[in-house]
């Protein structure tokens, strides 16, 4: 079955330094999305990505946070300035309609870690 | 207005019992209702999901009973089997792309 695939699985980074989480979505989806999971707490919506641009994105999605599709297949989040409130599990899920008709497949997700 | 409650937030159940984790939520735009399983070091992965026009959708062993009047949802899973032992997770969606997340039931299965 076709998987979300993210790297790396575990990302330490110094408080302040860049961080671009990698993801390939499944090859014939459309609609591409980002949550994290703090450690011990809910998943949380970051934003969703169609059609090369953002579709929506939640309020802990500020300027500090970047989504790309660089070519056909990989999907990127990028923190500007990590803090250490960055801290926690970033999945990356894709689906191939939007939510009210098709479902979203999540990916293993990143662990990162700011020290 | 946003959120979705989730209640226990961890199950113990023994093997062949029934596990039943409830979820509540205010919206009543609310469309869409899926629950999640994660295993440890994975992702979540949809297990089932029921719209509110049905009252009961059921796949196997796992049932979703669903009351629109009181705005609460559940999962059932029948026959609970140590391999079922996860973390679940209820959510919630209407008119856009974003899954509102409960906060999680930590279910373990003992044979």
């Amino acid at each position: 079955e076709p998987e979300v695939t993210q790297t790396p699985s575990h990302q330490v980074t110094q408080m302040g330094q860049e961080v671009i989480l990698r993801c390939v979505p499944i090859s014939n989806h459309l609609y591409f999305y980002w949550y994290r999971q703090i450690l011990g707490q809910k998943v949380e919506f970051l934003v969703s990505f169609y059609n090369n641009e953002i579709s929506e994105k939640s309020e802990i999605f500020d300027d500090q946070f970047s989504v790309e599709r660089p070519d056909g297949s990989n999907f990127t989040l990028k923190i500007r300035s990590t803090k250490l409130e960055d801290s926690a599990m970033y999945f990356c899920a894709s689906s191939s309609d939007s939510l009210g008709n098709q479902p979203q497949h999540f990916g293993d997700g990143t662990r990162l870690s700011i020290l | 207005q946003q959120q979705v409650k989730q209640s226990p937030q961890s199950l113990i159940v023994q093997k062949g019992g029934i596990s039943i984790i409830n979820c509540a939520y205010e919206n009543t735009a609310f469309d869409y209702f899926p629950w999640y399983q994660q295993f440890p070091g994975k992702g979540p992965a949809l297990l089932i999901a029921i719209r509110p026009d049905v009252s009961e959708k059921k796949e196997g062993r796992f049932t979703i009973s669903f009351n629109k009047s009181a705005k609460q949802f559940s999962l059932h899973i029948m026959d609970s089997q140590p391999g079922d032992s996860a973390t679940y997770f209820c959510a919630a969606n209407y008119n856009t792309d974003k899954l509102i997340f409960g906060t999680g039931t930590r279910l373990q299965v003992f044979p």
